[in-house]
């Protein structure tokens, strides 16, 4: 009973590194997003994809891009790694474009950059 | 510009009382509103929703009230227990606008259920 699934769960990065944050679902789900939590902030969608083979822009996308491989998996790419973007992220699901449906989170990627 | 606002950080309750976590938004386009529980080191998990066709939602001890005129919902836990001590995060979406069931959130409410 997985739902969603992030890798990894931890990294700390030196300023400059590349990394990509991974993330799959199995409750066969249309649309995936990824968002970035910081201290006394809420959840800010950085890009979502509303199906697979689309992805679009959330409110802070900047530094970040995104590959939604296969219906079950969606990836954000930090190209070149700043403080800035430490933060914990957050991938989730949803099952329907549109339609009044929660969506449905993992427990995130704990990211520090030195 | 916050479009989902949670005015107050913390909220402390005794055990088997009423807890009662307030929400206001901003957007008039807003039809869909979710609460989510957050404890440390795990994703939001999602709670109850309401849409803004209703104005009462109901789920075992969780309800949420709408109130459309004032841009304002609310959450009541009855009886609130010390496992619900977490962060409650509300989210809403213009869902009738096809805007992909964006969810944007406020900044969420520590709850404490003291013993």
């Amino acid at each position: 009973n997985a739902g969603v699934t992030q890798t990894p769960k931890f990294q700390v990065l030196k300023t400059g590194q590349s990394m990509t944050l991974q993330c799959a679902q199995d409750m066969n789900h249309n649309s995936m997003y990824w968002y970035r939590q910081d201290p006394g902030m809420g959840l800010r969608l950085i890009y979502y994809s509303a199906s697979e083979g689309t992805t679009d822009k959330g409110e802070v996308p900047n530094g970040y891009n995104v590959s939604r491989l296969n219906k079950r998996e969606f990836s954000l790419r930090l190209e070149s790694a700043a403080p800035s973007q430490t933060s914990v992220y957050f991938c989730a699901s949803s099952g329907r474009q549109g339609a009044n449906q929660p969506q449905h989170f993992g427990d995130g990627t704990r990211l520090s950059i030195l | 510009d916050q479009q989902v606002k949670q005015n107050s950080p913390s909220l402390s309750v005794q055990e088997g009382r009423i807890s009662i976590l307030n929400c206001d938004y901003t957007n008039s386009m807003f039809d869909y509103f979710l609460w989510y529980k957050k404890y440390p080191a795990e994703g939001p998990t999602f709670l109850i929703s309401i849409s803004s066709i209703k104005d009462k939602n109901e789920d075992g001890r969780f309800t949420v009230f709408l109130n459309k005129s004032a841009k304002h919902l609310s959450l009541h836990i009855v009886p609130s227990q010390p496992g619900d001590s977490a962060v409650y995060f509300c989210a809403a979406s213009a869902s009738h606008t096809g805007a992909n069931s964006k969810l944007t959130f406020g900044k969420g409410i520590t709850l404490s259920v003291r013993p």
